[in-house]
C-alpha cells in the first residue's frame, strides 16, 4: 500500500536555510493532508494541515504547499533550526461515512539541521 | 497544553498472553484512534472509535483486538492472545469535533512479545 510516499529518507540542511520536505500521494479521494514531526521515543506531533481545496497554508516558520494536479505536497521550514531535527511524516485523510477519520502515513523523512 | 497520555511506556509479554494498553485522550475530544508502528515500517491505522462504538477498523484489527472506553476518560486496546508479530509501538490518538482529521498522538507504548 503506497498511497502516500515520501521518497527521500533523509535530508540535511544548514541552520538558517530553508528545509523542503516532499510527499506524493495516489488517492484522489484524500481531502486533508497533514505533517507531523516525530522525535525518537515520542509520538508524532501535529504541525500543520491543509485542505484539498487550498494550495497553501502557513503557520509561523512552517508552510505547506499542495499541488493537487500533481498529487504532490511539500513542507517548507524557514528558517531551519537545530531543534527541527526529527523525522517528518506526511499523512492524508479520506472522508468515509460517519465522521471519524483514519490517517494514511508516509514512511517519513529524517531532517537534520546542522549548526 | 492538553495532551494524550499512554501507559505503560513499555510492556513485555509472552506469546499467547493478553495485554491491555491504556490511553487517556484529550478531555474534550470525541474521536479516538489506535495506530501502530512496527520497527522500520510506516505508522498504520488500526481502529477509530466514536460514540462508544467502533467507527472504522483496518484489516490488521482482527478478532484478537478489541477496544473499550470503560469510563469517561480512559480508552483501551486489548490484544487477547499476543503473537510475536504484534511487537510494535502502539500509538493512541484523539481528535475534536470540528477538525476530526487533526489527530493528536500520545507518546506510545512499546510492546515486546517474546
Amino acid at each position: 500500500d503506497q498511497q502516500v510516499k515520501q521518497n527521500s529518507p533523509s535530508l540535511s540542511v544548514q541552520e538558517g536555510r530553508i528545509s523542503i520536505l516532499n510527499c506524493d500521494y495516489t488517492n484522489s479521494m484524500f481531502d486533508y493532508f497533514l505533517w507531523y514531526k516525530k522525535y525518537p521515543a515520542e509520538g508524532p506531533t501535529f504541525l500543520i494541515s491543509i485542505s484539498s481545496i487550498k494550495d497553501k497554508n502557513e503557520d509561523g516558520r512552517f508552510t505547506v504547499f499542495l499541488n493537487k494536479s500533481a498529487k504532490h505536497l511539500s513542507l517548507h521550514i524557514v528558517p531551519s533550526q537545530p531543534g527541527d531535527s526529527a523525522v517528518y511524516f506526511c499523512a492524508a485523510s479520506e472522508y468515509f461515512s460517519g465522521s471519524a477519520r483514519q490517517l494514511t502515513f508516509g514512511s517519513g523523512t529524517q531532517l537534520t539541521v546542522l549548526p | 497544553e492538553p495532551e494524550v497520555t499512554q501507559t505503560p511506556s513499555h510492556q513485555v509479554t509472552q506469546m499467547g498472553q493478553e495485554v491491555i494498553l491504556r490511553c487517556v485522550p484529550i478531555s474534550n475530544h470525541l474521536y479516538f484512534y489506535w495506530y501502530r508502528q512496527i520497527l522500520g515500517q510506516k505508522v498504520e491505522f488500526l481502529v477509530s472509535f466514536y460514540n462508544n462504538e467502533i467507527s472504522e477498523k483496518s484489516e490488521i484489527f482482527d478478532d484478537q483486538f478489541s477496544v473499550e472506553r470503560p469510563d469517561g476518560s480512559n480508552f483501551t486496546l486489548k490484544i487477547r492472545s499476543t503473537k510475536l508479530e504484534d511487537s510494535a509501538m502502539y500509538f493512541c490518538a484523539s481528535s475534536g469535533q470540528i477538525r476530526t482529521y487533526e489527530q493528536y498522538f500520545g507518546p506510545g507504548t512499546r510492546l515486546t512479545v517474546t
